[in-house]
């Protein structure tokens, strides 16, 4: 049973307006959520965290929405770019998990159309 | 460059054959892991070493078989593996926060 999941697998949306990618988790012991991005014949790589105890982090275009409660968090691209083409993967880990092990969700392939 | 280089980038064994995947990482890290990424599932972890023990084995066949020989260093040893472990396989490693897992660009294999 997935732990972790993104239930929309694609997401097109026109340069300059807001991406908005959801992302759901059942295991209440996840205490930190994270988002990468995937390029194509490249490994994902490191976009923004959240910690628990935190309800929104943001990093320039980016900002991440944690509502534990519904055990979802979101994360929103504004304006939106075509170099932000890719997909985007949810992760969450759980304190004390042996090697920081990450659980991660299908994906959410985007596109942005210039 | 990443800091974690895989190796090789493609690769196409039959289901008889013996092959290793390599990555490597110089990034001071102390955990290294194996996911695999087959087409329209979710990186499935399997398998984490930490501080070069391995510390997790996500219920991977055995044919499958990690080593860790240092802390720079981890192989995935492939043995009569069947079509469906067709996938892209990705090693990363983190320090102690979770989001300084780095991944590497992944081996695509094709098992024929």
């Amino acid at each position: 049973d997935q732990q972790v999941k993104q239930n929309s697998p694609s997401l097109s949306v026109q340069e300059g307006r807001i991406s908005i990618l959801n992302c759901d988790y059942t295991n209440s012991m996840f205490d930190y959520f994270l988002w990468y991005k995937k390029y194509p014949a490249e490994g994902p790589t490191f976009l923004i965290s959240i910690s628990s105890i935190k309800d929104k982090n943001e990093d320039g275009r980016f900002t991440v929405f944690l509502n534990k409660s519904a055990k979802h968090l979101s994360l929103h691209i504004v304006p939106s770019q075509p170099g932000d083409s890719a997909v985007y993967f949810c992760a969450a880990s759980a304190f004390g998990a042996a090697g920081n092990k990450l659980t991660f969700g299908g994906g959410t392939r985007v596109l942005v159309k210039p | 460059e990443t800091g974690v280089t895989q190796t090789p980038r493609h690769l196409v064994m039959g289901m008889t054959n013996k092959k290793s995947l390599k990555c490597e990482q110089h990034l001071g890290h102390n955990a290294m892991y194996w996911y695999k990424q087959s087409a329209k599932k979710p990186l499935e972890l399997m398998f984490v070493y930490s501080l070069e023990e391995r510390v997790e084995n996500n219920s991977v066949p055995s044919r499958f078989s990690p080593e860790c020989p240092n802390s720079s260093h981890l192989f995935l040893h492939l043995h009569t593996l069947q079509p469906e472990d067709s996938a892209l396989y990705l090693c990363a490693s983190s320090q102690d926060r979770a989001d300084g897992y780095t991944f590497g660009s992944g081996t695509r294999l094709t098992v024929v």
